[in-house]
């Protein structure tokens, strides 16, 4: 079955420095990569998500690339604000009616002022 | 709309007990899952629905019991709490067509001693 590796498990960086977490799939099938943030106390909220078919999509301060070849993938912070703390998650998942989605392990981001 | 509530927030219990999970959607959304979290592991699938009436495993199924009598409910039943299921356990709904893009309950912190 699908397996999905996230890195790093924690990241600090300074706020207005950018933030990378990556993430690796073995199974070629999948399709559609989301990415989650969870914030203290809370259920985890989609944030950007990018097809197979895609490289690359861009919303405001948050980016995903996708590299199918390499099975891996990416999201990307800019301009780090103290309130993008929190724990981010990827997935990886074969969109069909099924609907399961493989989580990474997570990564806790830390912007400090 | 409310969007995916559980309750209750917090529980605790004995080895042995058994407690239900609740999950509620007023989205109207066919499907819904149930995930446990744990430090490391990201979040794993236990049980999910397609639909009223149509259940089926998901990647740690076992020691919980899911049924879907209705649209808008999922419970999680736990027959028999072992420490090992010392968890946060997340309900998520979708549409059918669109089961990529899951909304999240809150969450409920379960300790069993």
């Amino acid at each position: 079955g699908e397996n999905v590796e996230q890195h790093p498990s924690t990241l600090s960086v300074q706020e207005g420095d950018s933030a990378v977490i990556k993430c690796t799939y073995s199974d070629s099938a999948s399709n559609y990569f989301p990415w989650y943030k969870q914030e203290l106390g809370k259920g985890p909220q989609l944030i950007i998500d990018i097809r197979s078919n895609v490289g690359e999509k861009k919303d405001q301060r948050i980016a995903v690339t996708l590299n199918k070849t390499a099975k891996h993938f990416s999201l990307h912070i800019t301009e780090t604000q103290p309130e993008d703390s929190a724990v981010y998650f990827c997935a990886a998942s074969i969109v069909s009616n099924t609907g399961k989605l493989i989580f990474g392990q997570g990564t806790t981001l830390q912007v400090k002022p | 709309n409310a969007g995916v509530t559980q309750t209750p927030k917090f529980q605790v219990l004995k080895t042995g007990q058994s407690m239900t999970l609740q999950c509620a959607q007023d989205m109207n959304h066919e499907y819904m899952s149930w995930y446990r979290q744990d430090p490391g592991m990201g979040l794993r699938l236990i049980h999910y629905s397609v639909g009223a009436g149509i259940t089926d495993q998901g990647e740690v199924p076992n020691g919980y019991n899911v049924s879907r009598s209705t649209t808008e409910d999922f419970p999680l039943r736990l027959l028999s709490a072992a420490p090992s299921q010392t968890s946060v356990y997340f309900c998520a709904s979708s549409y059918r067509w669109r089961t990529y893009e899951q909304y999240f309950g809150p969450g409920t912190r379960l300790t069993v001693t």
